[in-house]
């Protein structure tokens, strides 16, 4: 079936240590999306990806960055995680033109 | 102002009960509504899809639309235990990268 995957699904990490988030999806599609979640909150858009084109999100801090190599994979990088980081980062994917992207399951951050 | 509000709940109902879920938007440029179930600890799971005012029925599923209003809802019939989940509304349109912008979500619980 085709779907978006991400891992890992919990990644605990340090305060201030880097960490990686990794995004895969066999759809084909040429956006993909980095949403954060909060709990009880609504998923909030980081940045996206139209094929190799950059997007970032005017209110997003600069400690994410993001890395598209191809079509299929995207990566979250956070490169101080602070203790406010803590959250669901959701990876969404859509065709061109399409106003309906499909989510992964998630990646559950936990910063200590 | 959020450009998308949701009642946050809690929502408790019994099963089989006709559950109404409702959110309001600011934004005049939205031309899409989404719903989206987010079971815990999961990625949000498309539901519905409307554009525009309007109706739009998938089995025990009725989203509606109003403009005018700038009203959304999801009605879900005959309400299964299985329903229980996070029930977040989504608009979009305006941005040339199909930008969704969610509400908070309502937690739904549906008890046997």
């Amino acid at each position: 079936d085709a779907m978006v995957i991400q891992n890992p699904r919990y990644q605990v990490t340090q305060f201030g240590k880097p960490v990686t988030l990794s995004c895969s999806q066999t759809l084909n599609h040429n956006v993909m999306y980095w949403y954060q979640q909060k709990s009880s909150q609504a998923p909030k858009l980081l940045f996206h990806y139209y094929d190799k084109d950059f997007n970032n999100e005017a209110d997003t801090p600069d400690n994410f960055q993001s890395r598209r190599p191809n079509t299929s994979f995207c990566f979250l990088d956070i490169r101080s995680p602070g203790l406010g980081d803590a959250a669901m980062y959701l990876c969404a994917t859509s065709r061109v033109g399409s106003e309906t992207q499909y989510f992964g399951p998630g990646t559950r951050l936990l910063v200590l | 102002q959020k450009e998308v509000e949701q009642d946050p709940g809690p929502l408790s109902v019994p099963e089989g009960a006709i559950v109404s879920l409702n959110c309001t938007y600011s934004n005049s440029a939205f031309q899409y509504f989404m719903w989206y179930r987010q079971y815990s600890r999961k990625g949000p799971e498309l539901l519905m899809y409307t554009y525009s005012s309007g109706n739009k029925e998938d089995g025990r599923f009725t989203a509606q639309v109003d403009k005018s209003s700038k009203y959304i809802s999801l009605f879900i019939r005959d309400s299964q235990p299985s329903d229980s989940a996070t029930y977040l509304c989504a608009s979009s349109g305006g941005t040339s990268y199909g930008k969704l912008t969610f509400g908070q979500g309502t937690i739904l619980t549906v008890h046997p």
